[in-house]
């Protein structure tokens, strides 16, 4: 079974400044992944997704993320935070057999002017 | 394209009563629908997988008898949390799946509240 890591629960950033989220999966094979945003009270909005191909893909709001086989990772990436970016950010791992979306435990971002 | 919709987005109950959430896609098939629970501050755990016409698929754990899923059509599926109990109270949120695809679209979630 497929399982993911996000390593920071919560992140502050500047407005303007860059940002990284980081995400871990593990699975034996080469995995489907997601970036998922969800603001309070609402439900998830699909950021970006990476099947197969170019391994840098671009997302909505000017997010991207990166996958790397070797580091089992697909970091999400922006070069300048917005106020309205604050919010909570899932990465989720699926596996092509069976077909189930796995979360990982939510990165919470905060941006301060 | 791809909206997923969810009735009601928030419900109150009394303990014992049984509630019913609503799951639509409104502009495509959904050959495969999941539910969510959502815990305050934790991430999304999957309850169980439903495909049109069979039944669900519940994950380890989920009582599903407590938790009655009917996928009739398309594009509906229900979710019947049956003699709600107060640490039923949680966030719900539906994903639906194309027939062939690997996305999951998701509604706007459903908040239980049981009193």
């Amino acid at each position: 079974a497929q399982s993911v890591t996000q390593p920071d629960i919560h992140i502050t950033v500047s407005e303007g400044a860059s940002l990284e989220l980081r995400c871990n999966y593990s699975y034996g094979a080469t995995p489907y992944l997601f970036w998922y945003v969800q603001s309070p009270g609402q439900g998830l909005q699909l950021l970006l997704k990476y099947f197969s191909g170019d391994t840098l893909v671009q997302g909505i709001k000017g997010f991207e993320a990166e996958f790397k086989r070797s580091q089992s990772s697909f970091n999400l990436r922006k070069p300048s935070v917005h106020w309205s970016d604050a919010a909570e950010y899932f990465c989720a791992v699926g596996a092509w057999e069976g077909n189930k979306l796995v979360f990982g435990a939510g990165t919470i971002l905060r941006v301060k002017s | 394209g791809a909206v997923v919709s969810q009735h009601p987005s928030w419900v109150i109950c009394k303990s014992g009563t049984s509630v019913k959430i609503e799951c639509r896609s409104l502009d495509f098939q959904a050959t495969t629908m999941f539910w969510y629970r959502q815990f305050p501050k934790q991430s999304l755990m999957l309850m169980a997988t439903s495909n049109e016409g069979s039944k669900a698929t519940y994950e380890q754990g989920v009582e599903k008898d407590k938790f009655l899923i009917n996928h009739a059509s398309l594009t509906l599926s229900t979710l019947t949390v049956t003699s709600a109990h107060p640490e039923d109270s949680s966030f719900y949120i539906c994903s639906a799946r194309a027939s062939g695809g690997l996305e999951q679209y998701f509604g706007p979630g459903t908040r239980l509240t049981v009193t």
